[in-house]
């Protein structure tokens, strides 16, 4: 596609409850990454995935937080047992190379909210 | 992680040129230096990037010091549609994962 696409835009969830949040990146583009962003913070990195393989899964806050992609393309992230602090706007980011040298090209996010 | 610090807020008016600066005093030789602005509601929009030499590209121009340990983003007539949070970010080319992202600068354009 043109962009990155993330679905869904919005989600609302009950603590205790799974999400998924999809990512659809640049089609070609070979790094994946998740970062996300409280209430007027800055982005806070999770994951990293060059092709389907996760090289730097350190920013993942706890084992409720968890992440794949297949095919070299598309990626969840999966949130198990949320709770409150879960809330923030999760975004996807993708490149077309693994270094540094290439920009990131990120998506509009899910603005994932607990009650 | 090497990290940036900006100023929390900066002003311009309409048509004139912008400079927005950038310190990273603990740069390391294989970090990139990276600008990306957000507006509300929206992700990081990509602006433009550098390892040593200045930069020019069709959204704005990037000049870096001598030393690397700053560096400047310059909008050359600033718009009402560059009012957004602008970020200065480190990307180290041997760990090209994890970026840290501060807390930007906002920039106010007045007409």
């Amino acid at each position: 596609g043109a962009g990155v696409s993330q679905s869904p835009s919005n989600k609302v969830t009950e603590k205790g409850k799974d999400v998924e949040l999809r990512c659809d990146p640049i089609s070609g583009h070979t790094a994946l990454y998740w970062y996300r962003q409280s209430l007027g913070q800055g982005l806070e990195f999770l994951i990293y995935f060059q092709g389907n393989s996760a090289p730097d899964k350190s920013g993942l806050p706890s084992d409720r937080f968890s992440a794949e992609r297949t095919g070299g393309s598309v990626s969840t992230l999966t949130i198990q047992r949320t709770q409150q602090e879960d809330s923030a706007v999760y975004l996807c980011a993708s490149s077309s190379g693994p270094g540094a040298d290439y920009g990131y090209t990120f998506g509009s996010g899910t603005r994932l909210t607990v009650v | 992680d090497a990290k940036t610090t900006q100023p929390n807020s900066m002003e311009s008016n309409e048509e004139e040129p912008v400079h927005l600066p950038c310190n990273h005093s603990t740069i390391s030789g294989t970090d990139y230096i990276h600008w990306y602005r957000q507006l509300p509601s929206q992700g990081p929009e990509y602006v433009i990037h550098g390892l040593t030499s200045n930069v020019n590209n069709r959204m704005a121009s990037l000049a870096i010091a001598e030393d690397r340990k700053s560096s400047t983003l310059i909008l050359h007539r600033a718009t009402l549609r560059d009012a957004a949070v602008y970020y200065c970010i480190l990307r180290d080319n041997t760990n090209a994962g994890k970026s840290t992202f501060g807390d930007g600068t906002t920039l106010t354009v007045k007409p």
